[in-house]
């Protein structure tokens, strides 16, 4: 089965600018997660959703950081404006969802450099 | 509240060494337990799991045990090889939060 797509790779802008990545989670995958993880650290949730609602949105920095999960499908997260602390890689994760969900599913993630 | 407690980074070993990466946690109700690893420059892959109590997940010649009793899920492979070089994530879940750990990352010398 085809896994989590992630684009693009890698992305480099300068500070102020804004800056947006997308996700397309496994088919069938009600739970869908977007990860910042900063280089030597462990992934930091920043948003949950099931389906096209938010579960947990509680470590996002909602003055500068909004996604949305149209459709209950694919996702997009977006940084506006950015700092020079938002250097990390972003992983998106989907997982089945609902009773009995077990492990989550991992993109290959977005390297972003803020200069 | 939940969470996962790992042994500090780095470890390293020489190939052919027997590896423990101790891994503990605290959680309400009964959590699925999960082992991660990430190779450098890649995302996140599970490694091995398991769902209940005296539960052994193994995987890559990799394996942990559900220790409820210890609340421990340490992962373990007889003889590391240079290619276990990677950052490993002890992680749990409860209901439908996935809790991690900061990681451990693990050196293999030649």
């Amino acid at each position: 089965e085809a896994g989590v797509a992630q684009s693009p790779r890698y992305k480099i802008i300068e500070k102020r600018q804004s800056v947006a990545f997308w996700c397309n989670p496994i088919s069938g995958h009600a739970t869908l997660y977007w990860y910042q993880q900063i280089l030597g650290q462990g992934p930091k949730l920043l948003i949950q959703f099931q389906n096209n609602g938010v579960v947990d949105d509680s470590q996002l920095p909602k003055d500068r950081f909004s996604a949305e999960r149209l459709k209950g499908v694919d996702s997009t997260l977006k940084i506006q404006p950015a700092k020079l602390e938002d250097s990390a890689v972003y992983l998106c994760a989907s997982s089945l969802g609902g009773v009995g969900d077990t492990e989550a599913f991992f993109g290959q993630g977005t390297r972003l450099t803020v200069v | 509240g939940d969470s996962v407690t790992q042994m500090e980074g780095p470890v390293t070993l020489s190939e052919e060494a027997f590896l423990t990466i101790n891994c503990t946690y605290t959680a309400t109700g009964y959590p699925s337990l999960f082992w991660y690893v990430q190779y450098p420059g890649e995302g996140l892959q599970l490694l091995l799991k398991a769902t209940k109590a005296d539960d052994k997940g193994s995987n890559k010649g990799f394996e942990a045990t559900y220790r409820k009793e210890t609340t421990s899920f340490h992962l373990e492979k007889g003889s590391v090889q240079v290619s276990d070089s990677a950052v490993y994530f002890c992680a749990l879940r409860v209901g439908y939060q996935l809790i991690w750990g900061a990681g451990t990352k693990l050196i293999i010398k030649p």
